[in-house]
């Protein structure tokens, strides 16, 4: 069965600062992965999403992830965050064609510091 | 704006009833996917509808039934809630939705939340 793992809960940042989310994948087949950003009380929102060619992948709102198939993994990472950054980030993995749901992990709660 | 719809925004209703919620998919997407998410379960994918038809199913309980119409809005039945049941529920849609389909991405609404009392 497929699986998520964001091992860091929560992660505080100053502003400014360089960011990395770390995610770690189990998936059968050729995953197909994706970033989501989930702000207080609102929607999950596509940052970016991997399919197939190029690993390192460019989102919205100045994200990019690598990923990395030796390691399992799909980190997100931003050179310098902003204040309005601070939200819930949460990593999925998904079957080919979207014949299923997307495994979620637990999420990793960005906190900002001026 | 995720172009993805979903009424209503606040439900709140005793243990033992039954609620509807509603979900219209962004113009052109033929999938649609149901999510819970709480604290203690994160996020869950529940049920998928393709065009009408039911496609998959996740960690979806017996008690709780979903439908897409031919219009292709789908609808989350949650009957004999129980305390637990209190959580988020999102619907999601794509493109796409079978395994021989291209490469998607899901849509998400801004969710109903549900607090059983």
């Amino acid at each position: 069965a497929q699986s998520v793992t964001q091992p860091d809960i929560h992660i505080t940042v100053s502003e400014g600062a360089s960011l990395e989310l770390r995610c770690n994948y189990s998936y059968g087949a050729t995953p197909y992965l994706f970033w989501y950003v989930q702000s207080p009380g609102q929607g999950l929102q596509l940052l970016l999403k991997y399919f197939s060619g190029d690993t390192l992948v460019q989102g919205i709102k100045g994200f990019e992830a690598e990923f990395k198939r030796s390691q399992s993994s799909f980190n997100l990472r931003k050179p310098s965050v902003h204040w309005s950054d601070a939200a819930e980030y949460f990593c999925a993995v998904g079957a080919r064609g979207g014949a299923d749901g997307l495994t979620f992990g637990k999420g990793t709660h960005l906190i900002i510091q001026p | 704006d995720s172009g993805v719809t979903q009424t209503p925004k606040h439900l709140i209703t005793a243990t033992g009833q039954r609620v509807t919620l509603r979900c219209s998919p962004r113009s052109g997407d033929l999938s649609v996917y149901w999510y819970q998410q709480s604290l203690d379960q994160g996020l869950q994918f529940l049920i998928q509808y393709y065009n009408g038809e039911e496609r998959a199913k996740g960690n979806i309980l017996e008690r709780f039934s979903a439908q897409q119409f031919p219009d292709l809005h789908s609808e989350l039945n949650l009957s004999s809630l129980e305390l637990g049941d209190s959580a988020l529920y999102f619907c999601a849609s794509s493109v796409s939705g079978t395994s021989g389909g291209l490469a998607y991405e899901q849509y998400f609404g801004p969710g109903t939340r549900l607090t059983v009392t």
